[in-house]
């Protein structure tokens, strides 16, 4: 399983794009890079995946370094409601569903 | 319509007593999970079930009994009830058919409090 490492907490000001880094310099070559977050007192929300290429959704953008070591989710104009805490974590199929969850990056959106 | 419903939401009770949290997906996934969130917020994953056969047990106390009736319920059932089991345990399920995506979809958590 791949060990990820996120900044414990960030500020962004409401209606700015929100860059969240993840380093996952041992995900290996078949593991995707999953984003979830959770919303106080609320079960977690899928957000994205990615496995090299970038990718984007209605929620979000990843970004995928080409060495892969490293991610960055992107909500481009972050709302209060995405006041949360976001997991970066590493997945292979071969988990059978098996989360792991870090501390993740609490995410504090400003008016 | 709520994909993954658990009930009950609150749960307070006394130490060494027997409880159930039953949890329904009407996603029509046929992989259901378990996860603990403790006191520090730390998630793991206690259970997994797939088409009600179990595929994850992550060393979990053998007070936790999961039951899956049927794919599209996983019900938890815990005896003898301690301290250390007050927390908030979510529900979740996924599409296992063509592998086992790390998609998965999150009821809304049900908070046992064991005093």
């Amino acid at each position: 399983d791949a060990k990820t490492t996120q900044p414990t907490s960030m500020d962004c000001a409401e209606g700015r794009a929100a860059n969240l880094p993840c380093n996952h310099s041992t995900i290996s070559g078949n593991e995707y890079v999953y984003w979830y977050r959770q919303i106080h007192s609320q079960g977690p929300q899928y957000i994205i995946h990615g496995l090299k290429n970038n990718e984007t959704n209605e929620m979000a953008s990843l970004i995928i370094t080409e060495d892969r070591k490293s991610s960055t989710l992107i909500l481009p104009h972050a709302t209060l409601r995405d006041t949360a805490v976001y997991y970066c974590i590493g997945y292979g199929s071969s988990n059978t569903g098996k989360l792991i969850f870090g501390q993740g990056t609490t995410l504090q959106v400003k008016p | 319509d709520t994909a993954v419903s658990q009930t009950p939401k609150y749960l307070v009770t006394q130490m060494g007593n027997d409880k159930s949290i039953k949890c329904e997906q009407n996603l029509g996934h046929d992989t259901m999970y378990w996860y603990k969130q403790d006191s520090k917020k730390f998630l793991k994953i206690m259970f997994s079930y797939n088409n009600k056969e179990l595929i994850i047990n992550e060393t979990v106390p053998n007070r936790f009994s999961p039951k899956s009736p049927d794919k599209a319920h996983l019900n938890l059932h815990i005896n003898s009830l301690e301290l250390g089991d007050s927390a908030v345990y979510f529900c979740a399920s996924s599409t296992g058919t063509s592998g086992y995506t790390g998609e998965l979809f999150f009821g809304e958590g049900s908070r046992l409090t064991v005093l």
